[in-house]
């Protein structure tokens, strides 16, 4: 069974902070990781996903990658109250010559203003 | 384009009743998802189609079975619902690894 672990939370920093979310997965010939953001009620979208070890920027969003650690996470630079919502971390794996996502329970991230 | 579709929105099933849920996407993805989402838990893979044609099991698969109609549609039945079943149901295509998910199906069994 593969297995991607995050923090359930809730993270709960003020607006302008750095908020940083951390997910850690088993499968250490996983390749491809994957940040999704879900509202409450809504369906989960994607904003992030990083193949190779280091950091990737987009925006406000820094992807990190440690394959050696088995960690990867998510920066959010200058935090808003719209960034409020549950962050689900997402392990790509190989399945019989398929990649199949496993998805962690997901991190509640709380901005107050 | 509508991204992925999902119908119903809503449904309340009696234990025991059947129902079909429908997924259907228009960006020509080759690859398509079931999944559930129950308060507090991930989102768990019931069903996925890797292309056309095919359809493997996911994580938890038990009670449901998955039709790939054509490349644009797949769709979801429970052939005799049970409480167990009540959650938030989702569909997914991706291309090639990230995945757009549909609104949701919120399904109660009573």
């Amino acid at each position: 069974q593969k297995e991607v672990e995050q923090n359930s939370g809730p993270l709960s920093v003020p607006e302008g902070a750095i908020a940083s979310l951390n997910c850690t997965y088993s499968d250490r010939g996983s390749q491809s990781f994957f940040w999704y953001r879900q509202y409450s009620g809504k369906s989960p979208e994607l904003i992030m996903f990083i193949y190779s070890n280091g950091d990737k920027e987009d925006g406000r969003f820094t992807a990190q990658l440690n394959k050696a650690s088995q960690y990867v996470s998510l920066l959010i630079r200058d935090s808003q109250p719209s960034d409020s919502a549950t962050y689900l971390c997402a392990v790509l794996h190989a399945s019989g010559g398929s990649y199949i996502p496993t998805f962690g329970r997901g991190t509640s991230l709380i901005v107050h203003p | 384009n509508a991204g992925v579709t999902q119908t119903p929105k809503f449904q309340v099933l009696k234990t025991g009743q059947s129902m079909t849920l429908q997924c259907a996407q228009d960006m020509n993805h080759n690859s398509m998802y079931w999944y559930r989402q129950d308060p507090g838990m991930g989102l768990r893979l019931i069903y996925y189609s890797a292309s056309e044609g095919t359809t493997d099991k996911g994580e938890v698969p038990n009670g449901y079975n998955v039709s790939r109609l054509n490349k644009r549609e797949f769709s979801l039945r429970l052939e005799s619902a049970a409480p167990s079943q009540t959650s938030v149901y989702f569909c997914a295509s991706s291309v090639p690894y990230e995945q757009y998910f549909g609104p949701g199906t919120r399904l109660t069994v009573t």
